[in-house]
């Protein structure tokens, strides 16, 4: 079955601290991953994305991904956390096709302390 | 980059009335569109595909009759709550993905929040 997991349900980091938000899917074809944040009460705002290539990614907000396709991982990380990062943050995989649905892990509610 | 345009961000509905949510993708033509609920602090659960000029496919255990999607042209998607009720208050969230651009992600609407009183 086609599934997302994302282990932690709630991390608190200290501000200024690094991240790192866990992220393993199980699915059959090439996955294509993404990640998105999501702020109270708003929609999604993508992150960053893979296809294909380089498997560590850029994204924005000074986030990276690292595609490992041997623990069928997809992490996310942050050298350095800002307070504003506080959020939820989901992963997500599909396949490069725009009429089929992503399917998205539960989510991992990131706290920032100061 | 591409936007999906959702419309209203909240709407508050006497229980039984019927409410209309609007899904809009605003520069590029979206055959296909998704819509997501969001219960607190929860993930999206797909509830329907909706698609241009045909009918929408609904997953599993969501009500066809109770939620209305219609996809009446490559711009445009509307997600209609009928007969709502105080558990159909949630957080709705639309979603597409630009046919045309290649390794495209999928564009949020900024979603509605629904209220049933």
């Amino acid at each position: 079955a086609q599934s997302v997991t994302q282990p932690d349900i709630h991390i608190t980091v200290s501000e200024g601290a690094s991240l790192e938000l866990r992220c393993n899917y199980s699915y059959g074809a090439t996955p294509y991953l993404f990640w998105y944040v999501q702020s109270p009460g708003q929609g999604l705002q993508l992150l960053l994305k893979y296809f294909s290539g380089d498997t560590l990614v850029q994204g924005i907000k000074g986030f990276e991904a690292e595609f490992k396709r041997s623990q069928s991982s997809f992490n996310l990380r942050k050298p350095s956390v800002h307070w504003s990062d506080a959020a939820e943050y989901f992963c997500a995989v599909g396949p490069n096709q725009a009429g089929t649905a992503l399917i998205f892990g539960k989510g991992t509610t990131l706290s920032v302390s100061s | 980059g591409a936007v999906v345009s959702q419309h209203p961000s909240w709407v508050i509905c006497k229980s039984g009335t019927s409410v209309k949510i609007e899904c809009r993708s605003l520069d590029f033509q979206a055959t296909t569109m998704f819509w997501y609920r969001q219960f607190p602090k929860q993930s999206l659960m797909l509830m329907a595909t909706s698609n241009e000029g045909s009918k929408a496919t609904y997953e599993q255990g969501v009500e066809k009759d109770k939620f209305l999607i219609n996809h009446a042209s490559l711009t445009l998607s509307t997600l209609t709550v009928t007969s709502a009720h105080p558990e159909d208050s949630s957080f709705y969230i639309c979603s597409a993905r630009d046919p045309v651009t290649v390794n495209t992600e999928a564009f949020f609407g900024q979603g509605t929040r629904l209220t049933v009183v």
